[in-house]
């Protein structure tokens, strides 16, 4: 089944403790990217990535990383989480091709306190 | 840079009735994409319809339709007989054309939230 994993899909930690969320894809797509959804503000993108070890900023990257090693995973780093960035995340992944709709994770709700 | 509007934030509609949801957008891009999104409880993002800009025939899926005005940079999402588990949140979505080489991001809206009434 084509799928994009996100783990976990709930996590509540403190501030400045690091934090990993994985995600991975087994639909051989090129094309990856992190949205945060907060409300009032709908999806916004984080950080996204066009092949492997190819990535970029999208339009709220402060305070997180990624990395592209591998085709099929797509990680957000929070090195040292606060608190604004307690938020609803998705992955999302898709042919390079903007005609290929993008499939996304099931979201993982992050709570920093 | 491409923004979408969603400006009802809440919406009603009676359980076999109609209901449209309104979107518009900004963009100086002539090729692009069009996408509505639902998200239930569960959270989950998914796909109910899209649009090519280039295509004049607006989509349809069902009981999902759009009507596609691109010199008025309008997306509105009607849903027909509507069904309890129609309630959710709705996003509109904007993409540009792109084959490779660029970033094929989502701009979204707000979103609405959409109750049904039995």
């Amino acid at each position: 089944e084509a799928q994009v994993t996100q783990n976990p899909r709930y996590l509540i930690t403190v501030t400045g403790k690091k934090l990993t969320v994985t995600c991975s894809q087994n639909m051989n797509h090129e094309y990856m990217s992190w949205y945060r959804q907060d409300p009032g503000l709908g999806l916004r993108q984080i950080y996204y990535s066009m092949n492997v070890e190819v990535t970029d900023k999208g339009d709220v990257p402060e305070g997180y990383k990624v990395s592209r090693k591998e085709k099929r995973n797509f990680p957000l780093i929070l090195e040292s989480p606060s608190p604004n960035q307690t938020s609803l995340y998705f992955c999302a992944s898709n042919q390079h091709d903007s005609n290929q709709p993008q499939h996304f994770g099931d979201g993982t709700r992050l709570s920093i306190l | 840079a491409q923004t979408v509007t969603q400006s009802q934030p809440e919406m009603s509609v009676q359980e076999a009735e109609t209901v449209t949801l309104s979107c518009t957008y900004d963009t100086s891009e002539s090729d692009y994409y069009l996408f509505w999104y639902k998200q239930p409880p569960s959270r989950q993002m998914i796909l109910v319809i899209r649009q090519e800009a280039y295509k004049q025939q607006n989509a349809t899926e069902n009981r999902f339709s759009v009507n596609f005005q691109k010199a008025a940079k309008s997306f509105s999402l009607k849903i027909s007989d509507s069904q309890l588990g129609d309630a959710a949140m709705y996003f509109c979505a904007y993409r540009s054309y792109t084959l490779t080489g660029a970033n094929s991001k989502l701009t979204f809206g707000k979103g609405i939230t959409l109750s049904v009434r039995p």
